[in-house]
């Protein structure tokens, strides 16, 4: 059973305002991804880590910012959220050299108004 | 167009009836992850496979990977209530582990 968590579960907020969405696992997993999911729809890999002060973009363009300061811990942050940002975050942790299991956090549903 | 095919986009099963669902790429895949997702929450993992013509399954669960390493197909017996939600392939086809993703099946189970 996979121990990754974020917050918060929901979020309801205001063109322009600053949000940061938080994943946490205890895991000790290097590996820490996060994912942008619409319904109906693939998941889109939007930033990923491969350890502390690690941090790249994925495929998907994304007006985001990731922090990748302590190995358990990979906030997520939009300095002005719009309503074109509503969607499901997903946040994931892996570890292992040869293969690629993730573990997926329960999710943060966003919708920006 | 993607380049991980889930078929069907929604299936709708009796209770107790079996069923497939299909992962298909068009490059070879070097893993093959199914994982099931419940509406609006996160992904549970439940099967990798990795080689050619490998089969695993975990309760009413099986998963197979052909021998070319291009489709899975996970398949479900006797169908019950609890599968139903939404399943999910991911794959990793160029061994750099980021994974792509099917748009998944909704499984709907008719009681």
């Amino acid at each position: 059973e996979a121990d990754i968590y974020q917050t918060p579960r929901y979020l309801v907020i205001g063109t322009g305002k600053k949000i940061t969405l938080e994943c946490s696992q205890t895991m000790g997993h290097d590996k820490m991804y996060w994912y942008q999911q619409d319904p109906g729809m693939e998941l889109h890999l939007i930033h990923y880590s491969y350890g502390v002060n690690s941090t790249e973009k994925g495929d998907l363009s994304s007006e985001s910012t990731v922090s990748r300061i302590r190995t358990e811990h990979f906030p997520l942050t939009l300095e002005s959220a719009r309503p074109s940002h509503t969607s499901q975050y997903l946040c994931a942790s892996a570890q292992g050299a040869n293969q690629e299991t993730q573990y997926f956090g329960p999710g943060t549903r966003l919708l920006v108004l | 167009s993607q380049e991980l095919e889930q078929s069907p986009q929604s299936l709708i099963v009796q209770e107790g009836k079996n069923l497939t669902i299909n992962c298909t790429s068009s490059k070879t895949l070097y893993g093959l992850y199914w994982y099931k997702q419940k509406y609006g929450e996160g992904l549970i993992f439940l099967m990798m496979l990795q080689k050619g013509g490998e089969e695993k399954s975990h309760e009413k669960i099986t998963a197979k990977l052909d021998e070319k390493k291009q489709q899975s197909s996970l398949h479900i017996t006797a169908s019950q209530p609890s599968h139903a939600g939404i399943y999910l392939c991911g794959a990793d086809i160029a061994s750099n582990y980021q994974l792509i993703w099917g748009a998944g099946t909704k499984l709907i189970i008719k009681p």
